[in-house]
């Protein structure tokens, strides 16, 4: 079994749609990592959370350390927000290294 | 430019070529990390430098690879007698330091071993 672990794999929505991709966790973590990686391999940084919720844009992460496992949402979905989600941890034991999740490819078509 | 930078973007070599792909990471920021990426693939850990400490080469994935960095700059990842497994892209990732390590990543070197 990952320690981290995403779903959906894959996921097709219409413009306009609400999302949710899921990430669930093994690990006791310091911190949770989205990530962003656009075709053509860009990878961006959406939020670093430990507790509660952060928002930015249409874009909202929420966690849940009791039930290891962390939301982001995507409001009012877009095509040009089709990429690959990436959740990743920041192992307790290690304050430097990732455990990364398989990525969720999301696909938002118009 | 503030952000991560890494050259060259593209990288084609023949077969037991050596490579030297560069990062420059952003100025202030004392960690630095290097990961390889498969076509199709998650993120794959190669190496982490921070500060003056001994890196952590734990993801190095045989004696082909090495990777240095002077001081808080600059880093090389080299790769002796390169194979065709060895295609990829190559990202390079920096963070403030250790203990606040919201990652920031370089466009990446896609290499290409024929």
């Amino acid at each position: 079994k990952n320690e981290v672990e995403q779903s959906p794999q894959n996921l097709t929505a219409q413009e306009g749609e609400f999302i949710t991709i899921n990430c669930s966790y093994s690990v006791g973590i310091s911190a949770l990592h989205w990530l962003q990686q656009h075709p053509g391999g860009g990878i961006v940084s959406l939020f670093m959370l430990s507790s509660g919720k952060k928002k930015h844009g249409r874009l909202i992460a929420t966690i849940n350390i009791q039930e290891k496992h962390s939301s982001l949402h995507i409001t009012a979905s877009h095509p040009r927000d089709s990429a690959v989600y990436i959740c990743a941890v920041t192992d307790m034991d290690s304050n430097y290294q990732l455990i990364w999740g398989a990525g969720t490819k999301l696909i938002i078509k118009p | 430019g503030a952000g991560v930078s890494q050259s060259p973007s593209n990288k084609v070599t023949e077969k037991g070529k050596d490579v030297e792909l560069r990062c420059d990471p952003i100025s202030g920021h004392t960690a630095l990390y290097w990961y390889r990426q498969r076509l199709g693939q998650g993120l794959e850990f190669l190496i982490y430098f921070q500060g003056n400490s001994a890196p952590d080469k734990s993801g190095l994935p045989s004696d082909r690879f090495s990777a240095e960095r002077t001081g808080e700059s600059v880093s090389t990842l080299t790769i002796q007698r390169t194979q065709q497994e060895d295609s990829a892209v190559y990202l390079c990732a920096s963070s403030l330091n250790s203990g606040y390590n919201e990652q920031f990543f370089g466009p990446g070197t896609r290499l290409t071993v024929l």
